[in-house]
């Protein structure tokens, strides 16, 4: 069974640029979580979809947005970028919605560097 | 506000010397305890959930072990290849959709 794909695996952008990340989530998973994660700062929560719809969000800018298609893909975006914003985004997907108790299966994220 | 602390921050280990990793929680309400192993560049890898305190679960040299206030992750003879960051996260009850992650340990395992 495949596991959480996303592309790219590493990106450069520059300052001000925008940048749109994809998640393909487990075969069978309707439930799709984005986290930042930094050295300094660890893995925060950036927003969680189910079934197409936003069910909660981290405490990030509106820089910061996503959606889910109907086939549980999901892109996430960041426009007007900053230099904080070089991370290891990762995307998890679980069966049902982050209030179940499913377990989080995680991609192995995209390296954003911000130039 | 849910809390999740890791202790230590970074553990040097001989091979074949057993140790543990704590995890510290504050959460209103505990719906599960998570444990994920993470390699350098890589996405956390699953290991456990536990639900309930007294809860264990086993799998090759790790044990993990619950308590009302805290988790720990016993690595019994480790292996070079059992090096990596091991993070832990709580889900609270209450507030469901609250997923909060430790900062982790950092376990470098010495041949």
């Amino acid at each position: 069974k495949a596991g959480v794909t996303q592309t790219p695996r590493y990106l450069i952008k520059t300052r001000g640029q925008q940048v749109t990340l994809s998640c393909s989530p487990i075969s069978g998973h309707r439930s799709v979580s984005w986290y930042q994660q930094t050295p300094g700062q660890g893995l925060q929560f950036l927003f969680e979809y189910f079934s197409e719809t936003q069910r909660n969000k981290g405490n990030f800018p509106g820089r910061f947005s996503g959606r889910q298609f109907s086939n549980s893909r999901s892109e996430m975006n960041v426009s007007t970028l900053e230099l904080g914003d070089s991370a290891l985004y990762l995307c998890a997907s679980s069966k049902g919605p982050r209030g179940s108790t499913d377990t989080q299966y995680f991609g192995p994220g995209t390296r954003l560097t911000v130039l | 506000e849910d809390q999740v602390t890791q202790s230590p921050e970074a553990l040097r280990l001989q091979e074949g010397e057993s140790s543990s990793l704590n995890c510290s929680y504050t959460v209103s309400g505990l719906r599960g305890l998570f444990w994920y192993r993470q390699d350098p560049g890589k996405g956390p890898e699953f290991l456990f959930t536990l639900y309930s305190a007294g809860e264990e679960k086993e799998k090759e040299r790790l044990k993990a072990t619950l308590t009302k206030k805290e988790s720990f992750l016993h690595i019994t003879a480790p292996k070079p290849e059992d090096s990596a960051t091991y993070l832990c996260a709580v889900q609270d009850a209450n507030y469901g959709q609250n997923f909060v992650f430790g900062p982790g340990t950092r376990l470098s395992v010495l041949p």
